[in-house]
């Protein structure tokens, strides 16, 4: 049972260039999302999905955006990176938006 | 914006010392989650609260929710060297929007 998993697990980008962290989920969960984690600061949602075609922002979406075609897939798309971009991304899928997260190994993601 | 706050943001405990950390929100939540996040690792679900007052345990570690819905906390009794790592608590006010705590990083010193 894979549960959720995240692609790539690194990354480093120049500023300027844009790339899609993959995020795939095999609970069939309708709920997922993307947060952000920095330094002394939490998790941070940056989008989220109630269900397939359903998107909306969470606390600091500018700079992405996801999308939703199918259950088990929710991308999230950098436009053009910038440093301030570098940070720890997770996934995390649920039931509902009210229960237990299934969160990814992570993304590290660092912007030259 | 809804926001939770945690407190303290690191504790540095001696094995055997017991820990806790407390939640609080700007507003009232329907449920409480705990998430305990190892070094280099992602967050693991540890337990959901959703009741005014509620209580629950599991072995050392003890969940509270406050009365008013606006805090929680928890309490790790004897502590042990595989308790280190980042407890986050997490809430929503609603159905959708989940909002995680800033964190208590917690380091245990054998």
């Amino acid at each position: 049972n894979a549960g959720v998993t995240q692609t790539p697990k690194f990354q480093v980008l120049k500023t300027g260039q844009s790339m899609t962290l993959q995020c795939a989920q095999d609970m069939n969960h309708e709920y997922m999302s993307w947060y952000r984690q920095d330094p002394g600061m939490g998790l941070r949602l940056i989008h989220y999905s109630v269900g397939a075609g359903i998107t909306d922002q969470g606390e600091v979406p500018n700079g992405y955006n996801v999308s939703r075609s199918t259950t088990e897939d929710f991308p999230l798309r950098l436009l053009s990176a910038a440093p301030s971009q570098t940070s720890v991304y997770f996934c995390a899928s649920s039931r509902t938006g009210q229960g237990e997260a299934f969160f990814g190994q992570g993304t590290r993601l660092t912007v030259v | 914006g809804q926001q939770v706050m945690q407190i303290p943001q690191y504790q540095h405990v001696q094995e055997g010392e017991d820990f806790t950390t407390y939640c609080n929100s700007s507003t009232t939540l329907s449920n409480i989650q705990w998430y305990k996040q190892r070094p280099g690792g992602h967050p693991v679900f540890l337990i959901q609260l959703v009741k005014s007052g509620e209580v629950k345990k599991q072995k050392r570690l003890t969940f509270q929710f406050g009365e008013a819905k606006k805090n929680s906390s928890l309490h790790i009794t004897a502590t042990q060297t595989t308790d280190v790592g980042t407890y986050f608590c997490a809430g929503s006010g609603g159905y959708q929007k989940v909002t995680f705590g800033t964190g208590t990083k917690l380091q245990v010193i054998p």
